[in-house]
C-alpha cells in the first residue's frame, strides 16, 4: 500500500500570499497518478488536478501542480477566500487507492 | 450537471446491517465505473469500493473485504453498498464517486464528482 504523507499539517496565511503544500508517496506513484482534492467543511472534496498537474474542468488557474515519483506539490499562486480549506492528495498508481492526510489552510 | 445522491445511512448497532444507495443523473451512468469512498470525522477519506462500468468487476480495501458488497443497477442509474457486520469503526460519511482511470494505469481511477453523502453511525 502507498502511504501519502501531507506537510505541513495546518498552514496559515493571508490571502494574496502563496501557499505551497507538500505530498510524499511511501513508493514511486507511476506516471504521475496524482490527484489533489479540496474540501470545505460540509462539503464533499472537490478534484482540483489530476495526473499530477492537469486541472479539473473549472479549476482556475492560481491551482497548478507539481512533481513525480515520490515528491508532489500543490501550488495556490494567491490565495483567494474561498480557497482556505483543507486539500487531499490521492495516488491511483496502485491498489489500494490511498488518499493523504490533508493540510488544512487557515486564515492568518 | 452531474449529480449524485446518496441515501440510506442513519444509525445501526454493532454488527447490524445497512444497504447504502447512490442515483447517477447527468451523464451516462452504464460509461462509468464508481466507487465508495469515506470519511470518518476529522480523518482524510479512504477508498472502500470500485465496480466497473458494467458491474463484472468489483474491488475492496481490506477494511471491508467480505463484510461490504457494491453492486449497481445501469437500468436505474443506481449504485449501491450493502454493509454487513457494522463495527463502530465504520462510523463516517459515506459518498459516491464517479471514477476516471487513467490510460495505461490499473483499473484504478481518480474521484472527478462526488455526492453530497451519508453519515453512517454505528453505536449501540
Amino acid at each position: 500500500e502507498i502511504v501519502l504523507t501531507q506537510s505541513p499539517g495546518t498552514l496559515s496565511l493571508s490571502p494574496g500570499e502563496r501557499a505551497t503544500l507538500s505530498c510524499r508517496a511511501s513508493q514511486s506513484v507511476s506516471s504521475t497518478y496524482l490527484g489533489w482534492y479540496q474540501q470545505k467543511p460540509g462539503q464533499a472534496p472537490r478534484l482540483l488536478l489530476y495526473g499530477a498537474s492537469n486541472r479539473a474542468t473549472g479549476i482556475p488557474d492560481r491551482f497548478s501542480g507539481s512533481g513525480s515519483g515520490t515528491d508532489f506539490t500543490l501550488t495556490i499562486s494567491r490565495l483567494e477566500p474561498e480557497d482556505f480549506a483543507v486539500y487531499y492528495c490521492q495516488q491511483y498508481s496502485s491498489s489500494p487507492l490511498t488518499f493523504g492526510g490533508g493540510t488544512k489552510v487557515e486564515i492568518k | 450537471e452531474v449529480q449524485l445522491v446518496e441515501s440510506g445511512g442513519g444509525l445501526v448497532q454493532p454488527g447490524g446491517s445497512l444497504r447504502l444507495s447512490c442515483e447517477a443523473s447527468g451523464f451516462t451512468f452504464s460509461h462509468y465505473a464508481m466507487n465508495w469512498v469515506r470519511q470518518a470525522p476529522g480523518k482524510g477519506p479512504e477508498w472502500l469500493s470500485y465496480i466497473a462500468n458494467g458491474g463484472g468487476t468489483a474491488y475492496f480495501a481490506d477494511s471491508v473485504r467480505g463484510r461490504f458488497t457494491i453492486s449497481r443497477d445501469n437500468a436505474k442509474n443506481s449504485l449501491y453498498l450493502q454493509m454487513n457486520s457494522l463495527r463502530a469503526e465504520d462510523t463516517a460519511v459515506y459518498y459516491c464517486a464517479r471514477g476516471i482511470a487513467a490510460a495505461g494505469s490499473c483499473w484504478c481511477p481518480y474521484f472527478d464528482s462526488w455526492g453530497q453523502g451519508t453519515l453512517v453511525t454505528v453505536s449501540s
